[in-house]
């Protein structure tokens, strides 16, 4: 089955900085690859998602990068700000979610 | 706005006890998930169910079931509660439409401790 790997498990950076956050997946059947954050006490919430068509995307400070070749994405954070910091899971799906398969998270802290 | 409800934030039983958790979805997805958190390992999936009594086993089924006898609700239940199943409980639901289709939508979460 599918196994999604991701690093770093925490990450600290300072207030303006970028944040860079990796995951690979081993089942090149995946085709769908979101990132949910969850700040403390709240549920998950997607915050971006990228499908296996297409390479980059970008929405504000937030960007995704795919690279299938390798089985590998990552979650770019530009200008990254105090409420940024959460925990952030990636996560793999191959037809219709069923190996919808998370990271075990990554706690990113920003520092003022 | 998607809203998945879960009946409880937080749930205290003793070992052995049969637990339900409870979780109701308002957008009439076909898709509903229960997933564990732990600390270090992410989001575990237990079971799914993609139509009205029909389930599939996740990665750790041991030790629970699942009932759907309706659509927009997906209960997970511990038969023999032990302490190893102290944890973060989190339902999801899924089936959107054209680019929604794959967005998971989490309810808040029920923190179980079993002493």
């Amino acid at each position: 089955g599918e196994n999604v790997e991701q690093h770093p498990s925490t990450l600290s950076v300072q207030e303006g900085d970028s944040a860079v956050i990796k995951c690979t997946y081993s089942d090149s059947a995946s085709n769908y690859f979101p990132w949910y954050k969850q700040e403390l006490g709240k549920r998950p919430q997607l915050i971006i998602d990228i499908r296996s068509n297409v390479g980059e995307k970008k929405d504000q400070r937030i960007a995704v990068t795919l690279n299938k070749t390798a089985k590998h994405f990552s979650l770019h954070i530009t200008e990254t700000q105090p409420e940024d910091s959460a925990v952030y899971f990636c996560a793999a799906s191959s037809f219709y979610g069923q190996n919808f398969v998370f990271g075990p998270g990554t706690r990113l802290s920003v520092l003022p | 706005d998607v809203k998945v409800t879960q009946s409880s934030r937080y749930l205290v039983k003793r070992t052995g006890e049969k637990v339900f958790l409870e979780c109701v979805q308002d957008m009439d997805h076909e898709n509903m998930f229960w997933y564990r958190q732990d600390p270090g390992l992410g989001l575990r999936l237990i079971y799914f169910s993609y139509d009205v009594k029909m389930k599939e086993k996740g990665d750790i089924p041991e030790g629970y079931s699942v009932s759907r006898e309706k659509k927009e609700r997906f209960s997970l239940i511990l038969e023999s509660a032990s302490t190893n199943q102290t944890s973060m409980y989190l339902c999801a639901s899924r089936g959107g439409e054209g680019k929604d289709l794959d967005i998971q939508y989490f309810g808040a979460g029920t923190r179980l401790s079993v002493l």
